[in-house]
């Protein structure tokens, strides 16, 4: 069974600039969930997603990170424009489904903000 | 908000010895789970638990959680190099969102 896919592994880019991620989740998960990790520090929530609708955006920064999982699959995370304690790692994990469910997780993105 | 506790920070074992993390809440969880991390990839399950008091093994890896509901432990025995890594606790509580430690990094001397 393949895993969690994320692209691209690496980016580097300067402050105001914009950036996107993508995921493709396990196949049938339904729930999908973007973290973003800082260095020394535990994965952190910014959005979850149920098929296509949003269930937890609490934490996700608005008036700069937006995300979309238009087809209840793949999903997409920008940053515009970005700022340089953006510099994390972006992790990206599905689960079968919603509350207490064990979640897998994707390689991440690795952003540098300069 | 939910918060995890793992310490110390770091832990030096030698190759072979057993090793014990512990992970500890201020308020109750309905499920732990405990993630190995590895430089430049995403956390790695390692084990689940459901229910308090439940002690389950994978492989060389233990993990129990605590009775209170408040605590979990992980503990690997005879270590060997590629155990080297970053060691998440992880945990949902009431609001049914996954809430992170900040983690252990162990080095295990050959």
């Amino acid at each position: 069974e393949a895993g969690v896919a994320q692209s691209p592994r690496y980016k580097i880019i300067e402050k105001r600039q914009s950036v996107a991620f993508w995921c493709n989740p396990i196949s049938g998960h339904a729930t999908l969930y973007w973290y973003q990790q800082i260095l020394g520090q535990g994965p952190k929530l910014l959005i979850q997603f149920q098929n296509n609708g949003v269930v937890d955006d609490s934490q996700l920064p608005k008036d700069r990170f937006s995300a979309e999982r238009l087809k209840g699959v793949d999903s997409t995370l920008k940053i515009q424009p970005a700022k340089l304690e953006d510099s994390a790692v972006y992790l990206c994990a599905s689960s079968l489904w919603t509350s207490g469910s064990e979640q897998f997780f994707g390689p991440g993105t690795r952003l540098t903000v300069l | 908000g939910q918060q995890l506790n793992q310490s110390p920070q770091s832990m030096f074992i030698q190759e072979g010895e057993d090793v014990s993390m512990n992970c500890t809440s201020s308020s109750i969880f309905n499920t732990w789970l405990w993630y190995k991390q590895d430089p430049g990839e995403g956390p790695v399950l390692l084990i689940a638990l459901y229910k308090a008091g439940e002690l389950t093994s994978n492989g060389r890896l233990t993990a129990q959680f605590g009775i209170t509901r408040k605590d979990s432990f992980l503990n690997i025995s005879a270590s060997i190099p590629s155990d080297v890594g970053i060691y998440f606790c992880a945990g949902t509580g009431a609001n049914s969102k996954l809430t992170f430690g900040k983690g252990i990094t162990l080095s295990v001397r050959p």
